[in-house]
């Protein structure tokens, strides 16, 4: 595609519901990164993936997020047991090489706990 | 503890003036910086960056500079349009170690016709 898409863009769950957000990478790219941008606040790194290997998870900010990229394209980021403070925009960038710096996002998804 | 700070949460510009963005780091393994521009509802777009290697880099009406030994970085954009009315924000990787961004905060630039 021409970009990095995500989807659903806009995720309103109930406190304790799992949710799942997608992330489509630009074709070809390499590495896929997720962050997430609290209001008000720059994004903060939670997860790198190069290929389908997760090489990075040091900013899970606990053991109910999840994400995987089985076939090292389209990755799922999955939340279990959702808190309010988990209410966030999740953003989902992707770069062509593991050496290339910039890094393309896509929209976010904006989830809301209540 | 934040590795990346934008002090400035916003900034007014008149148009065809120049506007400064300003971010200090204080992680000195940060080798490569960026600049990314963002717009309500949109993810963030690559602006420029600079390598750690160089103190500036131009690309048309914007410019970024590094100071390392001040750990402080600054983007120029001259003349300022009411089109760069966006948060800006800076972030800092390390090369060959992932590559995962650290941000700051940003800053919202409007710039006034």
């Amino acid at each position: 595609g021409a970009g990095v898409s995500q989807s659903p863009r806009y995720k309103v769950a109930k406190r304790g519901q799992d949710v799942a957000l997608r992330c489509d990478p630009i074709s070809g790219h390499v590495s896929l990164f997720w962050y997430q941008q609290a209001l008000g606040q720059g994004p903060e790194f939670l997860t790198y993936f190069q290929n389908e290997a997760q090489l990075d998870k040091s900013g899970l900010p606990s053991d109910r997020f999840f994400a995987e990229r089985p076939e090292g394209s389209v990755s799922t980021l999955k939340i279990q047991r959702t808190q309010q403070e988990d209410s966030a925009v999740y953003l989902c960038a992707s770069s062509l090489v593991v050496s290339y710096n910039e890094q393309f996002f896509g929209p976010g998804t904006r989830l809301t706990v209540l | 503890d934040q590795q990346v700070k934008q002090n400035s949460p916003s900034l007014s510009v008149q148009e065809g003036r120049i506007s400064i963005l300003n971010c200090d780091y204080t992680n000195s393994m940060f080798d490569y910086f960026l600049w990314y521009k963002k717009y309500p509802a949109e993810g963030p777009t690559f602006l420029i960056s600079i390598s750690s290697i160089k103190d500036k880099n131009e690309d048309g009406r914007f410019t970024v500079f590094l100071n390392k030994s001040a750990k402080h970085l600054s983007l120029h954009i001259v003349p300022s349009q009411p089109g760069d009315s966006a948060v800006y924000f800076c972030a800092a990787s390390v090369s060959n170690a992932g590559n995962m961004l650290t941000f700051g905060g940003g800053t919202r630039l409007m710039v006034k016709p």
